[in-house]
């Protein structure tokens, strides 16, 4: 039990969809993030939250949107993406951002 | 730039001792750290050590630390095949703001 928890773990949809991930904490922390993992390349950081603040943003795409209601709650909003945005989109969290992160088990993404 | 580099594959005999190697740039780093990825799961901690440390031993989990040559790695004492899977190496730079950088993963293969 990682105490942080992702909906749903798999998810299909075409590009013309809008979908959401979400990632929800129960560790107490407050700061989260989402990471993209492909094949064959470093985990990728899309989006780090403190205090519901975004405070990193590396260039993502539009198409990706995060939202951060509040400290226990991640969403990633999807909307109309590219079949190479297929893959895992992790959700972390940490107390603090400088902290060691604790993950959840992820969503496989197939944009076909 | 930061980068944090590992081999993609090692293979070893159950029963034999596996060591996992993590190189990085920056010398910034504060914590580095070990994450294991199973199949269809998220990343979980494995253990970590701070900058000031050379070693640290954790049950089966020895990681080493060699600063001048920046060079972490991972030696899991008698391997067994519930230990393949995939290794993450992770650092913390601390110098302006916090940064996690994660290595590509190395696939450990344990053969019985």
């Amino acid at each position: 039990e990682t105490g942080v928890t992702q909906t749903p773990r798999h998810l299909v949809m075409g590009m013309t969809n809008k979908k959401s991930l979400k990632c929800e904490q129960h560790l107490g922390h407050n700061a989260m993030y989402w990471y993209k993992q492909s094949a064959k390349k470093p985990l990728e950081l899309m989006f780090v939250y403190s205090l519901e603040e975004r405070v990193e943003n590396n260039s993502v795409p539009s198409r990706f949107s995060p939202e951060c209601p509040n400290s226990s709650h991640l969403f990633l909003h999807l909307h109309t993406l590219q079949p190479e945005d297929s893959a895992l989109y992790l959700c972390a969290s940490s107390r603090g951002s400088g902290n060691e992160q604790f993950f959840g088990p992820g969503t496989r993404l197939t944009v076909l | 730039g930061e980068d944090v580099e590992q081999s993609l594959f090692l293979s070893v005999r159950e029963g034999d001792s596996s060591v996992i190697n993590c190189t990085y740039t920056d010398s910034s780093s504060t914590y580095l750290y070990w994450y294991k990825q199973e199949p269809g799961a998220g990343l979980q901690l494995l253990t970590y050590i701070f900058s000031n440390m050379d070693m640290k031993q954790d049950q089966r989990l020895t990681v080493l630390l060699n600063k001048k040559d920046k060079h972490l790695s991972l030696r899991i004492a008698d391997t067994q095949t519930g230990d393949s899977a995939i290794y993450f190496c992770a650092v913390l730079i601390t110098s302006g703001t916090y940064k996690y950088i994660f290595g590509t993963g190395t696939r450990l293969k344990v053969l019985a």
